[in-house]
């Protein structure tokens, strides 16, 4: 079975520093794409990054990167130069065939 | 170039009601999910339509709940005889494409809320 486990409900980060959020993942299937999502108070879903299991590389997306371990089955988001707008929710998610599986989230509260 | 649009985007409903949820794709999508998100947790899958056709609905509660996504119009997620554990907030999702690599784009979500 798919399980998505993200350790950390809540996280306190400077705003301008850098900030690692964990997620750990359990599949037995080859094939599969791994999400980070940011969910703010307003409740909308926004996207933030990709990773396929083939990609070699990790995947960047402006602040956001993705380290991608996969023999750990680890796929953390890494936040560089934390912002008071990222303070919000971010979940991580794999999708296998045509589902996506949640983790609990993290709250991550950005201070000025 | 609008995304998901989902409405309404807050619904409140008695018990015993119907509550109908609806979701347009982005523009190309032909693959629509929902989810639903209980407070304080993540979200969960519920179905997986294509249009006319229902792919994969092993998240759907076996009874109360039907999804369709017709040749035309929206994708429509029913609740008959809502109950009170059916508050929470449904996430509509689209992608162009099915598959495990392809990125699903969600909608605002309807918040349902039943007294």
């Amino acid at each position: 079975a798919q399980k998505i486990t993200q350790t950390q409900p809540g996280m306190f980060v400077q705003e301008k520093e850098a900030v690692t959020l964990d997620c750990t993942y359990d599949t037995s299937d080859p094939s599969y794409g791994l999400f980070w999502y940011k969910q703010p108070s307003s409740g909308e879903m926004i996207f933030l990054i990709y990773q396929g299991s083939y990609d070699q590389q990790n995947a960047t997306e402006g602040r956001y990167s993705l380290n991608f371990q996969k023999a750990r089955k680890s796929a953390n988001l890494v936040i560089s130069a934390s912002q008071l707008g990222d303070s919000a929710m971010y979940f991580c998610a794999m999708s296998y065939f045509n589902k996506f599986y949640f983790g609990s989230g993290t709250k991550l509260n950005v201070k000025p | 170039n609008a995304g998901v649009m989902q409405n309404p985007r807050h619904l409140v409903r008695r018990r015993g009601q119907e509550a109908r949820l609806r979701c347009s794709p982005m523009k190309g999508h032909s693959h629509v999910y929902w989810y639903r998100q209980l407070p304080e947790e993540g979200l969960k899958f519920m179905v997986y339509l294509q249009k006319e056709n229902i792919i994969d609905e092993s998240g759907m509660p076996k009874e109360r709940f039907s999804a369709e996504f017709p040749k035309e119009g929206p994708s429509i997620l029913r609740i008959q005889q809502v109950v009170r554990g059916d508050s929470a907030a449904y996430f509509c999702a689209s992608s162009p494409e099915g598959g495990s690599q392809e990125t699903q784009y969600f909608g605002p979500g309807t918040r349902l809320l039943v007294l």
